[in-house]
């Protein structure tokens, strides 16, 4: 079966600095990833997502991830954090279940903290 | 255009009541994936529904249940309410199966 962990459950930086928030899989075959961030009492936003190819990843909002297969894992980064990047960030798997359904398998989640 | 809709926003409910949460899927899309996402965690996958059939389930009980409309709609039952079913009930949809799947805002479920 298919898992994500996400290692820090709260992360805080300032505002203008640098961020990567960790994200490991554990998937048989190929996966399918994504990062997708949830503000107070709304649904989930994807940022961004890797299927195949290239292994640094574009999103929306100046995130980026780069999927390492060596290490199973695809972390994503910010070059320069905005107030407004505070929310909570989830990792999902996308496995293939019977019959060609996608099940999403998400990481418990980072929470991020930006400081003014 | 218009995103994922979710209704009612908020419920609440008493132990061993039933309840039916309701989404509307952007057009076009025929894929309806059900989430359950407890407070302090991340989503957990509860069914997807493709063309009015159940094509995925994950590990819950019984007690819940769905289905999808001709319209492509979802409702989401749930019966014999659990403290444990309070949580947030995210529905997502997708053009097919496998395609990005756009979250729809919530429903707020408490059980009392």
């Amino acid at each position: 079966a298919q898992s994500v962990t996400q290692p820090d459950i709260h992360i805080t930086v300032s505002e203008g600095a640098s961020l990567e928030l960790r994200c490991n899989y554990s998937y048989g075959a190929t996966p399918y990833l994504f990062w997708y961030v949830q503000s107070p009492g709304q649904g989930l936003q994807l940022l961004l997502k890797y299927f195949s190819g290239d292994t640094l990843v574009q999103g929306i909002k100046g995130f980026e991830a780069e999927f390492k297969r060596s290490q199973s894992s695809f972390n994503l980064r910010k070059p320069s954090v905005h107030w407004s990047d505070a929310a909570e960030y989830f990792c999902a798997v996308g496995a293939t279940l019977s019959r060609s359904a996608r099940q999403l398998t998400f990481g418990s989640g980072t929470q991020l903290t930006v400081l003014p | 255009d218009a995103g994922v809709t979710q209704s009612p926003t908020h419920l609440i409910k008493t132990r061993g009541q039933h309840v039916t949460l309701r989404c509307s899927p952007i057009s076009g899309h025929k894929s309806v994936s059900w989430y359950q996402q407890v407070l302090g965690q991340g989503p957990q996958f509860i069914f997807q529904y493709y063309e009015k059939e159940e094509r995925g389930r994950g590990n819950f009980p019984d007690r819940f249940s769905a289905r999808q409309f001709p319209n492509y709609s979802s409702e989401l039952n749930v019966n014999a309410l659990l403290l444990g079913d309070s949580a947030l009930y995210l529905c997502a949809s997708s053009v097919g199966l496998a395609g990005e799947q756009f979250f729809g805002p919530g429903t707020r479920l408490t059980v009392l």
